[in-house]
């Protein structure tokens, strides 16, 4: 069975704090993926990355940075968090091209106070 | 510029009848979408999808219909269930771009 792990479910940390969110997949995919998702906003991408060290800005990465070493693991860094993080984020990963689909994690439910 | 649009932000069904939601995108260059269901406070999960040569795919009570002329498809649950409501998203791809851009969901709920 196909996982992607996400290391928390729920998380609160104090403006300012730099936070870490870790996501793990089993299925040796090169792509993995960063939501976040916000109600009216559905799901937004925040940084992907293709392969080992690679990474590319997706629609929304003011205030994160993104870390791959190993090509099961893909961090998502909030360098300063601020009260407008609050929010699901969701790690993904997929095959490289072609008609596949991404698979998802459980989600991350961040609040920020 | 929202590429992937999903104009209804809420549908109700009735158990038993068919749920139909809808999904209008603008980017030519897409050639594979999907649609996820999520439930509140879990990841996404796949549920189907479909290539632009095709203009159908079913998979048991699930049909996705794709019109690229229109720029549109739709996702037909028949019949529905309790179980099925959840918020909808679809979802595309295309071309040398691996990433998938999503709609802002549709909220179903199928009432008993």
């Amino acid at each position: 069975d196909v996982k992607v792990t996400q290391s928390s479910r729920y998380l609160v940390k104090r403006t300012g704090e730099k936070v870490f969110l870790e996501c793990v997949q089993d299925m040796d995919h090169e792509n993995m993926f960063w939501y976040r998702q916000d109600p009216g906003l559905g799901l937004r991408l925040i940084y992907f990355s293709y392969d080992v060290k690679m990474k590319e800005k997706g629609d929304i990465p003011e205030g994160y940075s993104v870390s791959r070493e190993k090509k099961e693991r893909f961090s998502l860094i909030l360098e300063s968090a601020s009260t407008n993080q609050t929010s699901m984020y969701l790690c993904a990963s997929s095959l490289p091209l072609g008609p596949t689909e991404a698979f998802f994690g459980q989600g991350t439910r961040l609040t920020v106070v | 510029d929202q590429q992937v649009k999903q104009n209804s932000p809420s549908l109700s069904v009735q158990e038993g009848r068919i749920s139909i939601l809808n999904c209008d995108y603008t980017n030519s260059m897409f050639d594979y979408f999907l649609w996820y269901k999520k439930y509140p406070a879990e990841g996404p999960t796949f549920l189907i999808s479909i290539s632009s040569i095709k203009d159908k795919n079913e998979d048991g009570r699930f049909t996705v219909f794709l019109n690229k002329s229109a720029k549109h498809l739709s996702l037909h649950i028949v019949p529905s269930q309790p179980g099925d409501s959840a918020v909808y998203f679809c979802a595309a791809r295309g071309g040398s771009n691996y990433k998938l851009t999503f709609g802002k969901g549709t909220l179903l709920t199928v009432n008993p």
